[in-house]
């Protein structure tokens, strides 16, 4: 069974600021996804990826396979980017795969 | 983008009785639709995976005679919580796949808003 960390557990940052949050798991996967969860639990996908880099807008994610990590930065960070984010791995391809989860990183942008 | 929803978003029901929770994708066909638990401060776990016109795969641990998944078509699965107990109380998340060719337009999964349930 894949063991998924994310670290740090809790961030709290000011706006504007560089956020950086990692995540590492034990067994090789095929695809790793980050979710970004609200309060009062509404689940987004962020991005799926098995290699490389992506980016949208102030969200870039990156993983490296053969170090079994990857990484969500966030630019520019906003209040509004006040959340948790949750890495998850799939073993299958794709979507097609229950995922397994980390634990989430709390993140508080203050003004 | 491609929208998944569930139905209701909040249920608080006796101990004992039985509570249905229905997920549907809306724009798109859902090959394998995922339903997901999460206890106060803890991780997703997953329950079960469903694809439409079979029997749903349940992970280690999960009883599927409590709970019943029903995936009749490829927009729509339901999760029926049978006898509901206070340890069943949680967060109950739906995910739903569009099949790698893309029925969502991205071969990924499209996670529903949720339903809290409360057992009394």
């Amino acid at each position: 069974k894949n063991e998924v960390e994310q670290s740090p557990q809790n961030l709290t940052a000011q706006e504007g600021e560089f956020i950086t949050i990692n995540c590492s798991y034990s067994v090789g996967i095929s695809a790793l996804h980050w979710l970004q969860q609200h309060p009062g639990g509404g689940i987004v996908s962020l991005f799926m990826l098995s290699s490389g880099k992506k980016k949208h807008g102030r969200l870039i994610a990156t993983i490296n396979i053969q170090e079994k990590h990857s990484s969500l930065h966030i630019t520019a960070s906003h209040p509004r980017d006040s959340a948790v984010y949750i890495c998850a791995v799939g073993h299958s391809g794709g979507g097609a795969d229950g995922l397994t989860f980390g634990k989430g990183t709390h993140l508080i942008i203050q003004p | 983008g491609a929208v998944v929803s569930q139905h209701p978003s909040r249920v608080i029901c006796k101990s004992g009785t039985s509570v249905k929770i229905e997920c549907r994708s809306l724009d798109f066909q859902a090959t394998t639709m995922f339903w997901y638990r999460q206890f106060p401060k803890k991780s997703l776990m997953l329950m079960a995976t469903s694809n439409e016109g079979s029997k749903a795969t349940y992970e280690q641990g999960v009883e599927k005679d409590k709970f019943l998944i029903n995936h009749a078509s490829l927009t729509l699965s339901t999760l029926t919580v049978t006898s509901a107990h206070p340890e069943d109380s949680s967060f109950y998340i739906c995910s739903a796949w569009g099949g790698a060719s893309g029925s969502a337009g991205t071969d990924t999964q499209y996670f529903g808003p949720g339903t809290r349930l409360t057992v009394l």
